[in-house]
């Protein structure tokens, strides 16, 4: 089955600095790749998705870069902000609409 | 807000005992997946109903079982409850069944077993 490596676990960073979180994945059929951000004691919120046919994908201050050929993919936080701390997840889908889950990474922002 | 919602938000159960946890999906979905987090973990995939049907089940045991009714809702069942089961349950609901479909969490349910 996937299986889908995540770092770091924590990430400290000051407000205004970018933020990166890696990931790879183990299945090459894998061809959808959502991160998701949850705030204490809420569920996983859908933050930015691409597709395998895409290399590179951004919104606003988030982008979401893939590397295929590596199995890797990548979320970066520009200009970061003391609300966008959380946990953000990197996910994996292959087949049917079934996600496995990094571990997840800790991201806080000090003002 | 995604539009899905679970009930109860919290719940404390003993060892042996039932659960049953509810999911409404979001309008016009007709996929629910269940997924369990531990503390401090990525959620697992649990199983995924399509119309009605188990389309999908993850390593969990059988007495994980679900239901999916005519409206989409669904409903996770989980029997004989054991300690290691207190997690947050996440349910999720997407358009359609395939892998590049966007799949959207409720909050929740945390169950925690005594």
């Amino acid at each position: 089955g996937e299986n889908v490596e995540q770092h770091p676990s924590t990430l400290s960073v000051q407000e205004g600095d970018s933020a990166v979180i890696k990931c790879t994945y183990s299945d090459s059929a894998s061809n959808y790749f959502p991160w998701y951000k949850q705030e204490l004691g809420k569920g996983p919120q859908l933050i930015i998705d691409i597709r395998s046919n895409v290399g590179e994908k951004k919104d606003q201050r988030i982008a979401v870069t893939l590397n295929k050929t590596a199995k890797h993919f990548s979320l970066h936080i520009t200009e970061t902000q003391p609300e966008d701390s959380a946990v953000y997840f990197c996910a994996a889908s292959s087949g049917y609409s079934t996600l496995t889950f990094g571990k997840g990474t800790m991201l806080l922002v000090s003002p | 807000e995604t539009g899905v919602t679970q009930s109860p938000t919290h719940l404390i159960k003993t060892r042996g005992q039932q659960v049953t946890l509810r999911c409404s999906s979001q309008s016009g979905h007709n996929t629910v997946s269940w997924y369990q987090q531990a503390l401090g973990q990525g959620p697992q995939f649990i199983f995924q109903y399509y119309r009605e049907e188990e389309n999908g089940r993850g390593n969990f045991p059988p007495r994980f079982s679900g239901l999916q009714f005519p409206n989409y809702s669904s409903e996770l069942n989980v029997n004989a409850l054991e300690l290691d089961d207190s997690a947050l349950y996440l349910c999720a609901s997407s358009l359609e069944r395939y892998s590049q479909e966007t799949q959207y969490f409720g909050p929740g349910t945390r169950l925690l077993v005594l």
